[in-house]
This record gives C-alpha cells, sequence and structure tokens, in this order.
C-alpha cells in the first residue's frame, strides 16, 4: 500500500485534447480508490472514487479504470479545460481506513 | 471551500517549540484524519479517528506527534519540540463513515496549516 506511484510526473494538454493520467498500485488488498485534485494552497479535492469490484466508473467528464491484473489505475479528463490544471492524486485503502497517496501528477493546459 | 476548516493556516516555529494545529471538520462527518505533505509529494497519512476514538495511527509516526478529538467534532494535532524536518503542510479530512452510505469514504479536505520549522 505504500507503493503508489505514477507514472509521469508532469503532463501538458491542449486546451480541448483528452487527459490520462496513471497510476500504479502494489497492494493487490486494496478495495478501493480515489482520484483527488490539488490546486496550488489548497487541499486535494474528490474527482472520483471507484471500488475494487469494478472496473470502469465514470462522472462528469471525468472516467476512471481499474485494472486489478496488472495494479494500474487511470483517470482520463474528457476535453480539459484550463481549469483542469493541477496536480492529480491517485490513492488507495486497503482494509483498514489508511489512505496511501501517490506522488502526484502535475497537468498544465495549454490554452 | 469543502467545509473543513484548519487553524492556523501558517505556522512559523523554533526548533524545540510546541505547536498546535486545529480541525472542525464538517458537522455531521464522524470521521476525521490528519496527514502530511510535503512539497511535491502526495499527503502521507497520520492518524483516522472515529467519533472520538483514535483507531489508527501510522507507524511511522514518532511519538512526539499526538492528536486528539475529544467530543468526536473537532480535533487537535499537537508535535512537541519540534524539528526542522517537521516542515511541512499538516492536512485535515473528513468523511461521512455512515455504514452503508456509497460516499462514506470520500474524504473533503481542509486548505492546511503550513509549518516551517527555523
Amino acid at each position: 500500500g505504500e507503493s503508489v506511484g505514477l507514472h509521469l510526473p508532469t503532463l501538458s494538454v491542449q486546451e480541448g485534447d483528452n487527459s490520462i493520467i496513471n497510476c500504479a498500485y502494489s497492494n493487490s488488498a486494496s478495495d478501493y480508490f480515489i482520484w483527488y485534485k490539488q490546486e496550488s494552497g489548497k487541499g486535494p479535492q474528490f474527482i472520483i472514487d471507484i471500488r475494487s469490484n469494478m472496473d470502469k466508473r465514470q462522472g462528469q467528464r471525468v472516467t476512471v479504470l481499474l485494472n486489478k491484473t496488472v495494479k494500474h489505475l487511470s483517470l482520463q479528463i474528457a476535453a480539459t479545460q484550463p481549469g483542469d490544471s493541477a496536480v492529480y492524486f491517485c490513492a488507495e485503502k486497503e482494509t483498514g481506513n489508511q489512505f496511501y497517496f501517490g506522488t502526484g501528477t502535475s497537468l498544465t493546459v495549454i490554452p | 471551500d469543502t467545509g473543513v476548516s484548519q487553524d492556523p493556516r501558517h505556522k512559523i516555529t523554533k526548533r524545540g517549540q510546541n505547536v498546535t494545529f486545529r480541525c472542525d471538520p464538517i458537522s455531521e462527518h464522524n470521521r476525521l484524519y490528519w496527514y502530511r505533505q510535503t512539497l511535491g509529494q502526495g499527503p502521507e497519512f497520520l492518524t483516522y479517528f472515529q467519533n472520538e476514538a483514535q483507531l489508527e495511527k501510522s507507524r511511522l509516526l514518532s511519538d512526539r506527534f499526538s492528536a486528539e478529538r475529544p467530543k468526536g467534532s473537532f480535533s487537535t494535532l499537537e508535535i512537541q519540540r519540534t524539528e526542522q524536518g517537521d516542515s511541512a503542510m499538516y492536512l485535515c479530512a473528513s468523511a461521512p463513515g455512515l455504514a452503508g452510505l456509497v460516499a462514506k469514504n470520500i474524504q473533503y479536505f481542509g486548505a492546511g496549516t503550513r509549518l516551517s520549522v527555523l
């Protein structure tokens, strides 16, 4: 649970394009995952969550995909907007109540 | 504004001093978490309360750190004999935690208290 990590530390996309942010986790016992967005000077903000018994969940402009076989999580943001620029974290929860966060990916949207 | 308040927003202290931070969670939330975040890193779990009971603590948490939630509402985090390595953002989060509620694990974070130890 303490090896949650992200493949890319930074990502730049053109406004209107789709963004994909990836996350690898190491603990196959993790049963719940959350994506957070953190803007400068603020605390993390919930985006979307997914339980381990699902492989896909959609929200407003966001989709989370979970591949338990390879312990991989991704966040897809459709039609990326300048307001989406932030650091994105994935977090996993094991059987208790401790959440483990990855290092984060910094998303920059180019107007 | 998530509804979770932290005070103070910034704290500068000298090494060896004690500091105390306060967190006021969303009123109907019974779960409360403390995290520490350093620059360029994700939040690191420190401790977790269910109502007034401190149920989990990180095994990495120094005994200089103590947290309380005496009435199951607000919480305080105290760091004794601060060290320069304690400099970080301290985040508090609350979650509904109601059994059967789908969103019971979704944590709402405050803006944090930034600690600088000189």
